[in-house]
Formats: structure tokens, sequence, C-alpha cells
């Protein structure tokens, strides 16, 4: 069964950082590309960023809100991909998720909470 | 960027009637080189993660009920639920992948009537 799960999400203030993790299985990894999305409190859906797979020289794309400030990263050794948050921002505050794909995204993991508030 | 809206801001529909979300995009997202449109279509329920439903704009995904299916081409494209059932109750959402950065229609909550 094809399985992401994200992990790392908590409470931080405003300037901090925080690492997300997003831990795969069940299919093989290093194939496919790893996007990360985030979902506001009540509101839609936001693309936060991709990293493509080795065979596509592991390159990055993220949106222009979060340029600058996250990184996205994966060792496909351990079927990880990392999202590397840095000063953040109170409109950070959000569920991130990961999931696979290049055009359309499934599955998703359950999603974990970023809180960030002073 | 390429702007997605859904229209209308929310439905309800009776059980066993026709649900229909519309989604436009602000450009062209129908590719030349290959005749596909670069559109997909998710179900999110509450407290879960999206489920993917359709993508290039009408191949329904595998597992997805056969009441629900795509359609439209270029820049107008339309989700239709033939026969809604309970448990379709969800937002629904449009999501380009013509171009980054990609882009998702505001959502559209479908309830029950």
């Amino acid at each position: 069964e094809v399985q992401l799960v994200e992990s790392g999400g908590g409470l931080v203030k405003p300037g901090r950082s925080l690492t997300l993790s997003c831990i795969a299985s069940g299919f093989s990894f290093g194939d496919y590309a790893l996007n990360w999305f985030r979902q506001a409190p009540g509101k839609g859906l936001e693309w936060v960023g991709f990293i493509r797979s080795e065979a596509y020289g592991a390159t990055t794309e993220h949106a222009a809100s979060v340029e600058g400030r996250f990184t996205i990263s994966r060792d496909d050794s351990k079927s990880i991909a990392y999202l590397q948050m840095n000063s953040l921002k109170t409109e950070d505050t959000a569920v991130y998720y990961c999931t696979i794909g290049e055009h359309w995204f499934d599955p998703w993991g359950q999603g974990t909470l970023v809180s960030v508030s002073s | 960027d390429i702007v997605m809206t859904q229209s209308p801001d929310s439905l309800a529909v009776s059980l066993g009637e026709r649900a229909t979300i519309n989604c436009t995009s602000s450009q062209n997202i129908l590719y030349d080189s290959n005749n596909k449109n670069y559109l997909a279509w998710y179900q999110q329920k509450p407290g879960q993660p999206p489920k993917l439903l359709i993508y290039w704009a009408s191949t329904r995904e595998s597992g997805v009920p056969a009441r629900f299916s795509g359609s439209g081409s270029g820049t107008d494209f339309t989700l239709t639920i033939s026969s809604l059932q309970a448990e379709d109750v969800a937002v629904y959402y449009c999501q380009q992948y013509y171009s980054i950065p990609i882009t998702f229609g505001q959502g559209t909550p479908l309830e029950i009537k």
C-alpha cells in the first residue's frame, strides 16, 4: 500500500524555523517527484513546492510566498522528504501535506499542523 | 499565475439528484502538442486530505465511482455527480497543472438539500 506520513509540525514563534518530514512506503520513492501543499484553517489548498526525482536532477520549485524561506530536500535511501521552513510567519499557519506526482497528486498524507504564533 | 475560479461558491443538492460544479481557468490549459487539458478534480471530506477524482479533465481515477465525471476543454470545465449520495458531502477543488505555480480553485462545498 502506498503511504505517506508527515511529521514535525507544532507550535513555533514567528521568525523561528521548523523542519517537516514525509516518510514514504509501499512504492519506489526515488522514481517520483515529491510535493508539499498546505491548507490554512478553513481555507483552500495551496501548493508550496516540489522536488523532482534524482533522474531529473532533484531540482526544486517553490511558490513565491515561500521562496527563499522554505527548502525541499529528499533522501531516497531512506524514502524521506523534508520541508525546511525558516523565518516563519503567522500566515504560514496551516496543515502541511506531502504527496507524489508531477501533474495530479495522489495519494496524500494525513498532514501535520504547523502553528506560528507568539 | 493561472487563476482557477469555481462556481457556485457552495451547492446544496437533494439525494439522488445531479450536482454540477464549474471551474474556469484564467488562461487556456489545453496543451496543443498532446491535445490534453491539464486539469484535475479533488474531493476533500472534513478532517481528511484531498482525494483525487479526475485527471486530464475527464479521466476517472481508479476506484472512483462512475457517478463522478469530468468534462470541458480550454478554459471551462465541469465536475458532475450524476446521482448524489450521502457520502459525497465534501468540498470539491479543481487544480491546473499546465504551468507552475500549480493552482487550485477556491473550493465548492457540497451539501445535501
